[in-house]
């Protein structure tokens, strides 16, 4: 079985301060890893995936995240927090020789002015 | 534009009256699903098809049925709505021989049941 634990559901950072989602998972296979972002009444957006390519991952919006199968994470970092950050965002896994996509619960950022 | 499209965007109905959720992507993809998002629970599977006529059971299928007769669609179905089916859905897509594709996800359908 696979699994996806987001720590903290709710983050908050100032503007410009360094933004650290964190995700965790659990996997027998090796993983397809990926974020998604959810801005308010929208549906999910790919904010960036890992493929095995590379455990550095940059994606969209200046965000990046880093693959550590030693610590079985994936955390997303952004270096400066913008006010159109705000959102929630998902961590989400999907096996090796598996269509099925588990996601996190989800971690709600805010970004205070 | 490549997109998936869900229909209606927002439905509160009652306890019992049949409804359908609507889904269809322009993107040729193979792989369609449905899930539900609850407040704290994140996003679960309810259904998947891997190609026209294959469905199956996501992790809480319960109370809903879903059919693929075409490609492009992926209708939802609940027959007999219950108030615990209160949630907002999300339709999504991906290419079916790429696992490390991601899934495309439509803007979502609020259903409110009473």
């Amino acid at each position: 079985a696979q699994s996806v634990t987001q720590l903290g559901s709710h983050v908050s950072v100032s503007e410009g301060a360094l933004v650290l989602l964190r995700c965790n998972y659990s996997s027998s296979v090796p993983p397809y890893l990926f974020w998604y972002v959810q801005y308010p009444n929208q549906g999910l957006q790919l904010l960036l995936k890992y493929t095995s390519a590379a455990t550095l991952v940059k994606g969209i919006n200046g965000f990046e995240a880093e693959f550590k199968k030693s610590e079985t994470s994936f955390h997303l970092t952004k270096p400066s927090a913008h006010m159109s950050d705000a959102a929630e965002y998902f961590c989400a896994l999907r096996g090796a020789g598996s269509y099925q996509l588990t996601f996190g619960k989800g971690t709600k950022l805010s970004v205070i002015p | 534009e490549a997109q998936v499209t869900q229909n209606p965007r927002y439905l509160i109905t009652v306890t019992g009256k049949k409804l359908t959720v609507t889904c269809s992507q322009n993107m040729n993809h193979e792989y369609m699903s449905w899930y539900r998002q609850d407040p704290g629970l994140g996003l679960r599977q309810i259904y998947y098809s891997m190609n026209v006529e294959v469905t199956d059971k996501g992790d809480v299928p319960e109370g809903y049925k879903v059919s693929r007769k075409e490609k492009r669609n992926f209708p939802l179905i609940l027959e007999s709505p219950s108030p615990n089916q209160t949630s907002l859905y999300f339709c999504a897509s991906s290419l079916a021989g790429a696992p490390n594709q991601p899934q495309h996800f439509g803007d979502g359908t609020r259903l409110s049941i009473l």
